[in-house]
């Protein structure tokens, strides 16, 4: 069983559209990472967090650490953000750095 | 800064063949990490580097992977013999020492192998 969940796995919407993608873990953590993944292979750390909210640029990521849930929202969206989106945590107890347990991410396709 | 660099970007072998990933990590940064992404899922630590010593090497197939990071520096990850299901993109990624606390780690662009 995946200890980190990501919904939806696909979202397709159109340029322009507030688009919400969503990650629940099951025990405490120390950190948890928005990444972005395109085509080919890279990875891009959006975000990497502990508490509360950031913002990026139209990217904002949000943590309730109670709920041990965490979104990712996207603002006025636009092709080029098409993407995998993952999200992955560094658990509280025990574990490299490097040993982050990841979601299997959420494809997101932005329509002109 | 420039970035974590990788190569080759995609590689095709057959089975049983040998193959070799090279990653030369952002300046400075003392951790490397080698992660295995099959294809759908989330990427897996395979071994994680401080400097030039192993930290966490525990979910790389020792039977036939190897990697080392001699100088502290850049690093290789090996395959010797492959296996179709070694079939993923290999990432490297690399981050300030980790007792700097919950530092953010930067991906290379991966390298891409087909096993046939």
């Amino acid at each position: 069983k995946n200890e980190v969940e990501q919904s939806p796995q696909n979202l397709t919407a159109q340029e322009g559209e507030f688009i919400t993608i969503n990650c629940s873990y099951s025990v405490g953590i120390s950190a948890l990472h928005w990444l972005q993944q395109h085509p080919g292979g890279g990875i891009v750390s959006l975000f990497m967090l502990s508490s509360g909210k950031k913002k990026h640029g139209r990217l904002i990521a949000t943590i309730n650490i109670q709920e041990k849930h965490s979104s990712l929202h996207i603002t006025a969206s636009h092709p080029r953000d098409s993407a995998v989106y993952i999200c992955a945590v560094r658990w509280l107890y025990g574990g490299s750095q490097g040993n982050l347990i990841f979601g299997k991410g959420t494809k997101l396709s932005v329509k002109p | 800064e420039a970035g974590v660099a990788q190569s080759p970007r995609y590689k095709i072998i057959e089975k049983r063949q040998s193959v070799a990933f090279w990653c030369n990590p952002i300046s400075g940064h003392a951790t490397l990490y080698w992660y295995q992404q099959i294809l759908g899922q989330g990427p897996k630590l395979l071994i994680q580097f401080q400097n030039n010593g192993v930290v966490d090497d525990s979910q790389l197939p020792k039977d036939r992977f190897s990697a080392e990071r001699l100088k502290g520096v850049d690093s290789t990850l090996k395959i010797q013999p492959a296996k179709l299901e070694d079939s993923a993109v290999y990432l490297c990624a690399s981050s300030l020492a980790p007792k700097l606390g919950n530092s953010p780690l930067h991906f290379g662009n991966g390298t891409r192998l087909t096993v046939t």
